[in-house]
């Protein structure tokens, strides 16, 4: 069974430019979320998507946005980047979302480091 | 609020020694669920263990074990024997029990093993 893949697994952007991420959940999966990491801040969360409906979302400005497709795949938009957006971009994907359920865990994908010049 | 804290920034260690790394949290939940996951330089967090609230046996899984005690609020992590695979970042969650809720993570231990 094909884990999470997350693609680009490395990009380089400059400020104010925008760049879009894609998430592939592990198949089956129907929920879908995004995580920041960074040195200085740690992991954050970022939203949670389910049957193409946002659910979740994590305390970051607008510029930050997402979506889910019909066949649970996810992609997550920052828009006029900044220097502070540089991060580790991680997405996980689990059967229904939450963590309830030992049926239930989230499955993390590598990763998409972005580079904001 | 929820919030995980892992005092350890950094360990270090020689392959064999064993190494505890700590994990203090605070929530307002009376059941709630608490994670380890291992970040190795590849990137993808691995799932280790999850335990929930009502829950406080003691785990071990290998060379690994866990000592959950609520009265401490604490949920520490012990690598016996260690090898230089166990190098990696180390981190500890904290979830709620209700709903579809998500993941608050410390701040990550990272392990360092040498030979």
């Amino acid at each position: 069974k094909a884990g999470v893949t997350q693609t680009p697994r490395y990009l380089i952007k400059t400020r104010g430019q925008q760049v879009t991420l894609s998430c592939s959940p592990i198949s089956g999966h129907r929920s879908v979320s995004w995580y920041q990491q960074t040195p200085g801040q740690g992991l954050q969360f970022l939203f949670e998507y389910f049957s193409e409906t946002q659910r979740n979302k994590g305390n970051f400005p607008g510029r930050f946005s997402g979506r889910q497709f019909s066949n649970s795949r996810s992609e997550m938009n920052v828009s006029t980047l900044e220097l502070g957006d540089s991060a580790l971009y991680l997405c996980a994907s689990s059967l229904i979302g939450g963590t309830m359920g030992s049926y239930n865990e989230q499955f993390f994908g590598p990763g998409t480091r972005l580079t904001v010049l | 609020a929820q919030k995980v804290t892992q005092a350890q920034t950094e360990i270090s260690v020689v392959e064999k020694e064993d190494v505890t790394l700590d994990c203090v949290y605070e929530t307002r939940d009376t059941t709630y669920y608490l994670f380890w996951y291992k970040q190795p330089p590849s990137g993808e967090l691995v799932f280790l263990i999850r335990r929930n609230s009502f829950d406080e046996q003691n785990e071990i899984s290998g060379r690994y074990s866990w000592n959950f005690q609520k009265s401490t609020s604490s949920f520490n992590f012990t690598i016996t024997a260690s090898q230089v695979v166990d190098s990696a970042v180390y981190f500890c969650a904290l979830s709620e029990a209700e709903g579809y809720s998500t993941l608050t993570f410390g701040k990550g231990t990272m392990l360092l093993v040498s030979p």
